[in-house]
């Protein structure tokens, strides 16, 4: 069975530039989610979606950072532009019900 | 925010030996669930333990949980080379699948 996937698995762009990060759940899995890992630090969710619906987006930065789930299945996160502090690990998880969440490799972002 | 703290940071046994990490947390849970994750890689769950519940087991590790101290420990037994990584605690207050992660603890098992 396939696991999480998520692309580009490395991305490097210059501050103001947007950039999105794809990512396909576990077949099944209704709940998916985005969340931020600096270096040295435990991930910080940053949205959560059952089905297509973000049932808690209250840690993603609505100014610059947007997501979309349509058809409830893989999901994008874009960030328009970033920024040098948006650099970091960006990890999508997904899970079935509450269950244990099974995690992607990640998209290391730089941005300089 | 993190709700966890972990200790020790870092911590460097020999194969073979225990390796103990600890994990404190500031609110009331549902549950607490311990993640690894090897270099450059996604986090891989290890155990689920709920709040009714002090101590679990699954091969080599055991998880206690003490709600009234707030804190839990993750032990690894005979540990092996492969076992080096970063441990993470994480919670979860409402069971909503809303997880808090630690910082981490990094393991390093020495050949």
């Amino acid at each position: 069975e396939a696991g999480v996937v998520q692309s580009p698995r490395y991305k490097i762009i210059e501050k103001k530039q947007p950039v999105a990060f794809w990512c396909n759940p576990i077949s099944g899995h209704n709940t998916l989610y985005w969340y931020l890992q600096n270096l040295g630090q435990g991930p910080e969710l940053l949205i959560r979606y059952e089905n297509e619906e973000a049932v808690d987006d209250s840690q993603l930065p609505k100014d610059r950072f947007s997501a979309e789930r349509l058809k409830g299945v893989d999901s994008t996160l874009k960030i328009q532009p970033a920024e040098l502090g948006d650099s970091a690990v960006y990890l999508c998880a997904s899970s079935l019900n509450l269950n244990e969440q099974f995690f992607g490799p990640g998209t290391r972002l730089t941005v300089l | 925010s993190q709700q966890g703290e972990e200790d020790p940071q870092a911590l460097s046994i020999q194969e073979g030996e225990n390796a103990t990490m600890n994990c404190s947390y500031k609110t009331s849970i549902n549950n607490l669930q311990w993640y690894r994750q090897n270099s450059g890689r996604g986090l891989v769950h290890l155990i689920l333990i709920r709040s009714n519940e002090r101590e679990k087991h699954s091969g080599r590790l055991r998880v206690t949980l003490d709600t009234s101290k707030k804190s839990s420990s993750l032990l690894i037994t005979a540990s092996r080379a492969a076992d080096t990584a970063s441990y993470f605690c994480a919670t979860d207050a409402r069971n909503t699948g809303k997880l808090i992660f630690g910082q981490g603890t990094t393991l390093q098992v020495k050949p």
